[in-house]
């Protein structure tokens, strides 16, 4: 029972560098999430995607692109990367049939942008 | 964007305490959550809230929809060193809008 999977877990970059996060669900839900968690923060909403070749801006999209080519995958890319990115970076997804409450969440990120 | 203010931040308490945080907004939610991270994973659903007033239970963990609708309450009895980590709310207008995360309180157990 996978569930939602993350890779990488942990990753260190230089300020300028790209990278893209991957997000891996096998649960067959339509709608997958990508979040950020800052210390005294909580967690905010960077994208989401409400189906496959489907994405919309959250809370805190800039500097981040995504991609939802397969249904079961959901990518989050960073083109420049910035020290404002270190962050601790969460992927969800939920039930089809809308914003279902019952988000199922990967187990995190942890990206530092020196 | 709309914003969830959660308290207390943080709270240090001893075993077999009971704890008792809330969450507020100023605007009316349709759908209250509360979730839980434990140190180095990812949130998971401890309680969900549909109706004004409604009181819920799972566990040792009760949570109550406010009269309002703009706020929630999350108490735990008798609390263990493994309820230590982050509490989240979470509130929902409707089902098309994403979820609307609290900050957090971040709850640590004294053996």
């Amino acid at each position: 029972n996978a569930g939602v999977t993350q890779t990488p877990k942990f990753r260190v970059l230089k300020t300028g560098q790209s990278m893209t996060l991957l997000c891996a669900q096998d649960m067959n839900h339509e709608y997958m999430y990508w979040y950020r968690q800052d210390p005294g923060m909580g967690l905010r909403l960077i994208h989401y995607s409400v189906g496959e070749g489907t994405t919309a801006k959250g809370e805190v999209p800039d500097g981040y692109n995504v991609s939802r080519l397969k249904k079961q995958n959901f990518l989050l890319g960073l083109e420049s990367a910035a020290p404002s990115q270190t962050s601790v970076y969460f992927c969800a997804s939920s039930y089809p049939g809308g914003f279902n409450e019952k988000l199922f969440f990967g187990s995190g990120t942890q990206l530092s942008v020196l | 964007g709309q914003q969830l203010n959660q308290s207390p931040q943080s709270m240090f308490i001893q075993e077999g305490e009971d704890v008792s945080m809330n969450c507020t907004s100023s605007s009316i939610f349709n759908t209250w959550l509360w979730y839980k991270q434990d140190p180095g994973e990812g949130p998971v659903l401890l309680i969900a809230l549909y109706k004004a007033g409604e009181l819920t239970s799972n566990g040792r963990l009760t949570a109550q929809f406010g009269i309002t609708r703009k706020d929630s309450f999350l108490n735990i009895s008798a609390s263990i060193p493994r309820d230590v980590g982050i509490y989240f709310c979470a509130g929902q207008n409707s089902g098309n809008t994403p979820l609307v995360f609290g900050k957090g309180t971040r709850l640590s157990v004294i053996a």
